[in-house]
């Protein structure tokens, strides 16, 4: 079976902090993938990273980083500069290399910067 | 492109009520899928398809039956209401190649009284 786990519940910081929302999943498969969502107040569900198992290099984009480390199974988000606009709740996911992609979500992680 | 589309957005349902949830999408995915959101627990699975035809139940499947008779479309059914149900539900579409990313519907705001 698989499992995602967001130990942070929620986290709130004060705009322009640097902040890091953790992420370790359980799996037994070799081949997998990993994803990060956010999900706006609006509501909906945005796509931010796809990584999979075979590729532990850091990923950069603007003031958003991950780091995927196997040696742990975790993949942590890290926002640099957090801005106002960056509160919403992070979902980390996992589905495996099988016919059936079927999302294992992490139950979330409420992030509140204030101004 | 319309993505994914599902309606209706809001829904307010008595116990023992039937409805149907719909969810369409127009980008040609094989995969459609089904989940539900409850505060504090994430998304969990209830049914997915890997194609017209096919279908099977996720991790919370009971109290819902799915059906997939077109490539587009992969509708919700509940059969029988019950507050528990009450959720927000959100249907995705994805290539069949693991590697691809899931597109995901508004969401639908269930209230079962």
């Amino acid at each position: 079976a698989q499992k995602v786990t967001q130990a942070q519940t929620e986290i709130s910081v004060v705009e322009k902090e640097d902040v890091t929302l953790d992420c370790v999943y359980e799996t037994r498969d070799t081949t997998y993938y990993l994803f990060w969502y956010k999900q706006p107040p609006s509501g909906e569900l945005v796509f931010l990273i796809r990584r999979n198992s075979f590729d532990e290099q850091n990923e950069i984009s603007g003031r958003y980083s991950w780091n995927f480390q196997k040696s742990t199974s975790s993949f942590n988000f890290t926002i640099t500069a957090s801005q106002v606009v960056d509160s919403a709740v992070y979902f980390c996911a996992l589905t495996n290399s099988g016919s059936a992609r079927q999302l294992t979500f992490g139950s979330g992680t409420q992030l509140t910067v204030l101004p | 492109n319309a993505g994914v589309t599902q309606t209706p957005k809001f829904q307010v349902l008595k116990t023992g009520q039937s409805m149907t949830l719909q969810c369409a999408q127009d980008m040609n995915h094989e995969y459609m899928s089904w989940y539900r959101q409850d505060p504090g627990m994430g998304l969990r699975l209830i049914h997915y398809s890997v194609g017209a035809g096919i279908t099977d139940q996720g991790e919370v499947p009971n109290g819902y039956n799915v059906s997939r008779s077109t490539t587009e479309d992969f509708p919700l059914r509940l059969l029988s209401a019950a507050p528990s149900q009450t959720s927000v539900y959100f249907c995705a579409s994805s290539y069949s190649s693991p590697a691809g990313e899931q597109f995901f519907g508004p969401g639908t705001r269930l209230t079962v009284l």
